[in-house]
């Protein structure tokens, strides 16, 4: 009964590189959140999406950041031209399909994004 | 705006004492508070939710939590505390506005359970 699966767990870019995180959720979840987590700061919600839909991604950065959660596969973040700033420990949750609020999200083990 | 305040950064207990993490929150409507816990250098464990019904809310590895709606808190609690137990403590708040479904969640308090 695997969890909420990240990979990799941790990723080194330098300036101006691409970052790909990957987001697989547990089994019979088919609702994805990504949230951004500074040093020594609570995490801050950043999209929320169900398959092949972005249901929320009001605390997305307008540019360099997207989303997807595709029909098959894991959900990726990704970040276009990563900027020192970028460096942060970024967690995926996942919840089950239900109609209401009260379903829990589930973490995964985060992955941090350093950038040189 | 839905938000939750952990007033205390850091709290320290002795083993084989009670400990308390404090929260207290601000939405609209009816509130859908949990409580996780983080282990250094791990993803964010749930230990308990509270969505209606007894105010005091049981959990995992012995925590429970108050709600007080008057207060507008939503402590966590152990009556023994274990030096295991010692880790970064988050609370928090479901977004209420429609279509919305993200956590809000405070800064986070650390915990340290003293032999």
């Amino acid at each position: 009964n695997a969890g909420v699966m990240q990979n990799p767990r941790h990723l080194v870019r330098r300036r101006g590189q691409e970052a790909r995180l990957r987001c697989s959720p547990m089994k019979g979840h088919s609702h994805v959140y990504w949230y951004r987590q500074l040093p020594e700061e609570g995490l801050k919600f950043m999209v929320y999406l169900q398959k092949e839909n972005i249901i929320d991604e009001s605390g997305m950065p307008k540019e360099r950041f997207s989303a997807e959660f595709p029909k098959e596969g894991p959900s990726i973040l990704r970040i276009q031209q990563v900027v020192r700033g970028d460096s942060a420990a970024y967690f995926c949750a996942s919840s089950a399909n239900t109609a209401g609020r009260t379903d829990t999200q589930y973490f995964g083990p985060g992955t941090r994004l350093t950038v040189l | 705006a839905q938000s939750v305040a952990q007033p205390e950064d850091q709290v320290n207990v002795a083993e084989g004492n009670p400990l308390t993490v404090k929260c207290t929150y601000s939405v609209s409507g009816n509130p859908y508070l949990f409580w996780y816990v983080q282990y250094p250098n791990r993803g964010l464990q749930f230990l308990l939710k509270y969505i209606t019904g007894d105010n005091l809310v049981k959990g995992s590895y012995g925590f429970e939590a108050e709600f007080n709606k008057s207060q507008t808190s939503f402590h966590l609690k152990k009556p023994s505390a274990l030096v295991s137990d010692s880790a970064l403590y988050f609370c928090a708040v479901r977004d209420n506005h429609a279509g919305a479904n993200n956590l809000f969640f405070g800064t986070g308090t650390r915990l340290t359970v003293i032999p």
